[in-house]
This record gives structure tokens, sequence and C-alpha cells, in this order.
């Protein structure tokens, strides 16, 4: 069963507008979580991440929300641009180790 | 600066075939996965290490062998391919620091 959940499979945005990518996850003993961006033909790369005694972390362009008692978190990038267009993905860690756990991922496209 | 590197980066196999993916690292991780990326599934963990000798299940290790022998090296085998296991497949490694994995470009598996 999937731990991590992406139901937005892809979005548009204009260029200039926020990006709004969310996820969901089941696993409460998830700890940290983290966004990923892949562009085809290359691995993914990280992107920003967040820790559960936390509920927002901001990185220029680039904010994670969590909410744990609901178990979502999103990424806000704003203002977006064209070079965002990638599919991104959602991961998730438990307390111990770094193997992650990912969402099925969202694939944002700015249009200029 | 290498990164991760895997080899090869495409591959195709007949039913029963048997394969190593390769995976090196030059970031002296402790830390060394592997994932693949299916259509509408994410990424999921198929194995992972937390050290040289060590090396544990992820969410779906049927069909597919590990071993690490040295920090550097994370060596996938597929003993008798599977369609399957078509795929694409991603090793990663990372640090302590969860925000410090990096993943190799992939490498592509077609089983006929």
């Amino acid at each position: 069963d999937q731990q991590v959940k992406q139901n937005s499979p892809s979005l548009s945005v204009q260029e200039g507008r926020i990006s709004i990518l969310n996820c969901d996850y089941t696993n409460s003993m998830f700890d940290y979580f983290l966004w990923y961006k892949k562009y085809p033909a290359e691995g993914p790369t990280f992107l920003i991440s967040i820790s559960s005694i936390k509920d927002k972390n901001e990185d220029g362009r680039f904010t994670v929300f969590l909410n744990k008692s609901a178990k979502h978190l999103s990424l806000h990038i704003v203002p977006s641009q064209p070079g965002d267009s990638a599919v991104y993905f959602c991961a998730a860690s438990e307390v111990v180790g770094n193997q992650f756990y990912f969402g099925t991922g969202t694939s944002l496209t700015v249009i200029p | 600066n290498a990164g991760v590197t895997q080899t090869p980066k495409f591959q195709v196999l007949k039913t029963g075939q048997s394969m190593t993916l390769q995976c090196a690292q030059d970031m002296n991780h402790e830390y060394m996965s592997w994932y693949r990326q299916d259509p509408g599934m994410g990424l999921r963990l198929i194995h992972y290490s937390v050290g040289a000798g060590i090396t544990d299940q992820g969410e779906v290790p049927n069909g597919y062998n590990v071993s690490r022998s040295t920090t550097e090296d994370f060596p996938l085998r597929l003993l008798s391919a599977a369609p399957s296991q078509t795929s694409v497949y991603f090793c990663a490694s990372g640090g302590i620091n969860r925000d410090s994995v990096f993943f190799g470009e992939g490498s592509r598996l077609t089983v006929l």
C-alpha cells in the first residue's frame, strides 16, 4: 500500500503565478520529508526538506508546509518559472536511516 | 566530481537471463540504496545498505540480490530476469544528513 501519495499527476501554471504541489502520507513514523525534482533522463535531485518538528521551511522561491495532524505537506513555488517544469516527487523517511518512501510524482508545467 | 555512477544506462534482456547493474559512489557515503521507477508508481525502494557488509530489504526486494563488499560499490543483481522487472533503476547514496542523498542518472532495463 502506498505510504506516500501525490494525488495530482499533473499541474499547469502560468509563469509568475504560484505552483502548489500536494502530498499526503499515512505512516506516523515518518519524521523527515523531502521534495525532489526530476527532469527526463536524469536522476532526482534534492530540492527542499522539512523535519517533523517544524511546520514550514523556506528556501528562496520554494516553501514546504507540513501539517502533521492531517499528515499532509505541500510545496509552494513562487513565482513559478518555465525552468521549474519537471516532475516533483514527495518523499518521506522514518526516524532511523535514510531510505525514502516516494510518492508517485506530479508533473509541473509552467507556461511562459 | 563523479558523484553516483550507474552502469549500464540501457540494457535489454531476455526472460531468464541474469545481469548486474553497477553502482559506484566517490563521496565516502555509508548509505546506499536501489530504487525502481515505474509509471504511476513513483520510486520504490528495492534494497539498501547502511555500510559495507550490511544490506537490508526495501519495499520490493523479490527477484533482486545485493551485496556491499566495499563502501564505494553497491551492485544490484537480477538472477533470472522477468518482464515485470522492466523498469528504470536508480541508485542513491547518502551521508548522515538526510538532505545529502544523491541519485545516479538511472539505468533503463527492458526484459523481453
